[in-house]
């Protein structure tokens, strides 16, 4: 059975620092492309970035690239997120999301961590 | 791309034929996913590259579509498809729509 589970979130003030990660089970992790998606409190889902199954490619939307930072682990089978310079915008349940092999739509989605940027 | 869904509420009886509409900014290509995401849990694949049923989810869901425009139907509906749908395009970025709510009558 597939299971993605995200850990790590939080309050976090302004301007700092935040890294969560996502455990993977079920399935060859190394094979597939991984992705955060975002969901800010009573909003609309929003992709936040990707990378490929070998980490040597990554994707950012416009308004957190030099901010984030997606990274993985295959052998520890984890996806992580570092997130730098946060801002309250950046205030959202992240989920962490597997890309359909080939395809960039999502398969399978973890429950979801919950960050609060605020002072 | 930008996607428009419409409407963004919507109110029906269990039984009900539901349509829901995705409208994308340019041409999608056939690129068209829909998430069926219910209140407090993470959004659930339904339907892919258009009109390609997910693995375990039940028939009386279907897609449809071309170019810009693109349906989920609900053939007869369920108390439980109480959640908010959203429809996601993959050809040219990534990009989610705004989402439909559906309320149950």
């Amino acid at each position: 059975e597939v299971q993605l589970v995200e850990s790590g979130g939080g309050l976090v003030q302004p301007g700092r620092s935040l890294k969560f990660s996502c455990a993977a089970s079920g399935f060859t992790f190394s094979d597939y492309a991984m992705a955060w998606v975002r969901q800010a409190p009573k909003k609309g889902l929003e992709w936040v970035a990707t990378i490929i199954y070998d980490g040597s490619s990554t994707y950012y939307r416009d308004s957190v690239k030099g901010r984030f930072t997606i990274s993985r682990d295959n052998a520890k089978s984890t996806l992580y997120l570092q997130m730098d310079s946060l801002r309250s915008e950046d205030t959202a349940t992240y989920y962490c999301a597997r890309h359909a092999l080939y395809y960039w739509y999502f398969d399978f989605w973890g429950p979801g961590t919950m960050v609060t940027v605020s002072s | 791309i930008q996607l428009t869904q419409s409407p963004s509420l919507l109110s029906a009886s269990v039984g009900d034929r539901v349509t829901l509409s995705c409208k994308g900014s340019q041409n999608i290509n056939n690129y068209l996913a829909w998430y069926q995401q219910k209140l407090g849990e993470a959004p659930k694949l339904l339907i892919y590259k258009t009109n390609s049923l997910q693995t375990g989810i039940p028939s009386r869901f279907s897609g449809s579509g071309s170019g810009t425009d693109y349906t989920l139907t609900i053939s007869s509906l369920h108390s439980e498809d109480l959640a908010t749908y959203y429809c996601y395009q993959y050809n040219n970025g990534l990009t989610f729509g705004s989402g439909t709510k559906l309320e149950i009558k």
